[in-house]
């Protein structure tokens, strides 16, 4: 069957360590991988997206990675600070005319 | 800044009610979808429309109806408000003609509670 799976649920942090979240897939495709973030009570915020052939991606403190053997994508928040707390999805986009598929997101908490 | 908006933010309503939430992107989009989300729980897909005319149901089953007349609005319709349709409701938008990938803004959610 297909899944998508964000592994942890929560990740609390120290300010200033590098936070890694992790997204792994099964039986899909996608021809991209996207992240969001999401405040409490307020939609989704789109953050980097990644091509299939693209290896890593960059901006600001944020990194991706996405592996199609693995099936994984790794979200990085070098110099993590409080105010990144939220919790961030990744979604899988097939391409063409099919929805994107969220994952259940994980909860990021950094303490100062 | 995506330019989507969600109106009611807020709705308190009677069951038996039948209630409409409006959405609306000034981006031009042809793609628009309806989540609903209950307090940090995942995101469902309910409704999404690749156009006007056009519209899908999405992996929740749910009791609300769509239309997509115009490109710009994309209305929800719940004809019988009951309790278990209390929840927050997004609207997303995507760019997928200029990009062809699916990167799609949301608006800012509508809180619905049925009493």
């Amino acid at each position: 069957s297909q899944k998508i799976e964000q592994n942890s649920e929560a990740l609390n942090i120290q300010e200033g360590k590098t936070a890694t979240l992790t997204c792994n897939y099964t039986n899909y495709s996608p021809a991209y991988l996207q992240w969001y973030r999401q405040d409490p009570g307020r939609g989704p915020v789109f953050l980097l997206l990644i091509r299939e052939n693209e290896k890593e991606k960059r901006k600001e403190r944020l990194k991706v990675t996405f592996d199609t053997t693995l099936k994984q994508s790794l979200f990085h928040i070098t110099a993590s600070q409080p105010a990144d707390s939220a919790t961030y999805l990744c979604a899988l986009d097939m391409g063409g005319n099919t929805p994107l598929v969220f994952g259940k997101g994980t909860r990021l908490s950094v303490i100062a | 800044e995506a330019d989507i908006y969600q109106t009611p933010r807020y709705l308190v309503i009677g069951t038996g009610k039948k209630i409409t939430l409006e959405c609306s992107q000034t981006m031009g989009h042809d793609k628009m979808y309806w989540y609903q989300q209950d307090p940090g729980m995942e995101l469902h897909l309910i409704h999404y429309s690749y156009g006007v005319n056009s519209t899908e149901k999405g992996d929740l089953s749910s009791e609300s109806t769509v239309s997509r007349i115009r490109t710009e609005h994309f209305p929800l319709t719940l004809e019988s408000a009951r309790p278990s349709h209390t929840s927050q409701y997004l609207c997303a938008s995507s760019e997928y003609g200029a990009t062809y990938t699916d990167t799609q803004y949301f608006g800012p959610g509508t809180r619905l509670t049925v009493l």
